[in-house]
């Protein structure tokens, strides 16, 4: 079946770095949504990719799905204290059944 | 305008003990679906509930059924609990069934001792 893998599973961040995540899957997606998780928390929306090659910007935050919409990645620049929390990529695996990745958990050091 | 709102906040069972968990979609939506989210991993897909039907299925066994009612509110229920049944249980709405985005609620904390 479908794998959907996230790497790094952690990552440590001085304030004001950049740093980039990065998400897999196995097979052809039709789309990529990404979501945040602070601690504590429970997921929010923040993008959907659905264009092989699609580049999206929202402030600090860059998301891209590859060309050949199998992979997909989220940039960071000027790492926040704010942006800590466990960022997942989910992708369709059947209709109405999304996939999650694990997950990368953000720690960031002022 | 309301989001999604689940209930009960936490809930503690033992082994074997039967479990009913609530969601109400945020307003405007008609489709739910429930996750598992155990502790450091992400949220697996148990099923999703559009037009009063389970249209999708993850891998679960069948202890774990669901009910969505007309008001597009539903209902998670857990028999025969297992210890590895703790977890984090997430309902999200989203409208029109599929791969639409979803709005999570804050989820249920379920604990089996």
């Amino acid at each position: 079946g479908q794998q959907v893998m996230q790497i790094p599973q952690y990552q440590h961040v001085q304030e004001g770095e950049d740093f980039t995540t990065y998400c897999n899957s196995s097979t052809t997606l039709s789309n990529i949504q990404w979501y945040k998780q602070r601690p504590g928390g429970h997921p929010v929306f923040l993008i959907q990719l659905v264009k092989s090659g699609e580049v999206k910007k929202q402030k600090r935050l860059t998301f891209q799905f590859g060309e050949a919409k199998k992979n997909s990645s989220l940039h960071i620049t000027a790492t926040q204290t704010t942006d800590v929390g466990t960022y997942f990529c989910a992708a369709p695996s059947g209709w109405g059944k999304l996939q999650f990745g694990a997950g990368t958990q953000v720690v960031v050091t002022p | 305008d309301a989001g999604v709102t689940q209930s009960p906040t936490h809930l503690i069972k033992t082994r074997g003990q039967q479990v009913t968990l609530r969601c109400s979609p945020k307003s405007g939506h008609d489709t739910v679906s429930w996750y598992q989210q155990a502790l450091g991993q992400g949220p697996q897909f148990i099923f999703q509930y559009y037009e009063e039907e389970e249209r999708q299925r993850g891998n679960f066994p069948d202890r774990f059924s669901g009910h969505q009612f007309p008001n597009y509110s539903s209902e998670l229920n857990v028999n025969a609990l297992l210890l590895g049944d703790s977890a984090l249980y997430l309902c999200a709405s989203s409208l029109g069934g599929g791969d639409q985005p979803q709005h999570f609620g804050d989820g249920t904390r379920l604990s089996i001792l």
